[in-house]
């Protein structure tokens, strides 16, 4: 089975503009998982989705967004882009997202906002 | 709110000497425990899991860790050290009941010596 994937790798934006990542989960996982992770704070979870409905959201401001697909693809958006949203982040799929589903990490998103 | 620490940001050991790093969790029931490792521009990739059952788990490329409750640790070993580990561990843990997803630790460095 193929992997998580995500794209694009590798992003520069300048502040203020919006932004798109991609996530697709491994085939026949519903469930979506986005983490932010920088050197100061670490990971952090984002918000799940499942079934194309958000089921988790972690504590980041309402710039940050997602959506998810019928054929459970997800996409995250972020707007009125910050320096501070320089990072990287990461997709994760599982089965059905509960606590101990094992969830796959894609390779990431490397954002770099000027 | 549950909580995981990696104690030692950075470990360095020898090629062929014993791996040991430290993971404990702060939660009023014992979580689910996961390892992740990641390399350098990549995503984080599945070590092993506790869930249920034996509490020495053995997972991929050599690492075990054990959950001792008493404790509240889950500490990762590997025997003999090699280069490929040079790494970045993280524990995390996701609640049994609930609806938070994975918390993660800090992260520790893994340095091999040749």
């Amino acid at each position: 089975k193929a992997g998580v994937t995500q794209t694009p790798r590798y992003l520069i934006k300048t502040r203020g503009q919006q932004v798109t990542l991609s996530c697709s989960p491994i085939s026949g996982h519903r469930s979506v998982s986005w983490y932010q992770q920088t050197p100061g704070q670490g990971l952090q979870f984002l918000f799940e989705y499942f079934s194309e409905t958000q089921r988790n959201k972690g504590n980041f401001p309402g710039r940050f967004s997602g959506r998810q697909f019928s054929n459970s693809r997800s996409e995250m958006n972020v707007s009125t882009l910050e320096l501070g949203d320089s990072a990287l982040y990461l997709c994760a799929s599982s089965l059905i997202g509960t606590g101990e589903d094992t969830q796959y990490f894609g390779p990431g998103t490397r954002l770099t906002v000027l | 709110a549950q909580s995981v620490t990696q104690l030692g940001s950075h470990v360095s050991v020898s090629e062929g000497a014993l791996v040991l790093l430290r993971c404990n969790y702060s939660s009023s029931v014992p979580p689910y425990l996961f390892w992740y490792v990641q390399y350098p521009n990549q995503g984080l990739q599945l070590l092993l899991k506790y869930t249920t059952g034996a509490t020495l788990v053995k997972g991929i490329n050599g690492f075990e860790a054990e959950f001792k409750k008493s404790e509240t640790s889950f500490h990762l070993t590997k025997p003999s050290a090699h280069m490929s580990d040079a790494a970045e561990y993280f524990c995390a843990v996701s609640p049994r009941f609930g609806n938070e997803k994975l918390t993660f630790g800090t992260g520790t460095r893994l340095t091999i010596i040749p």
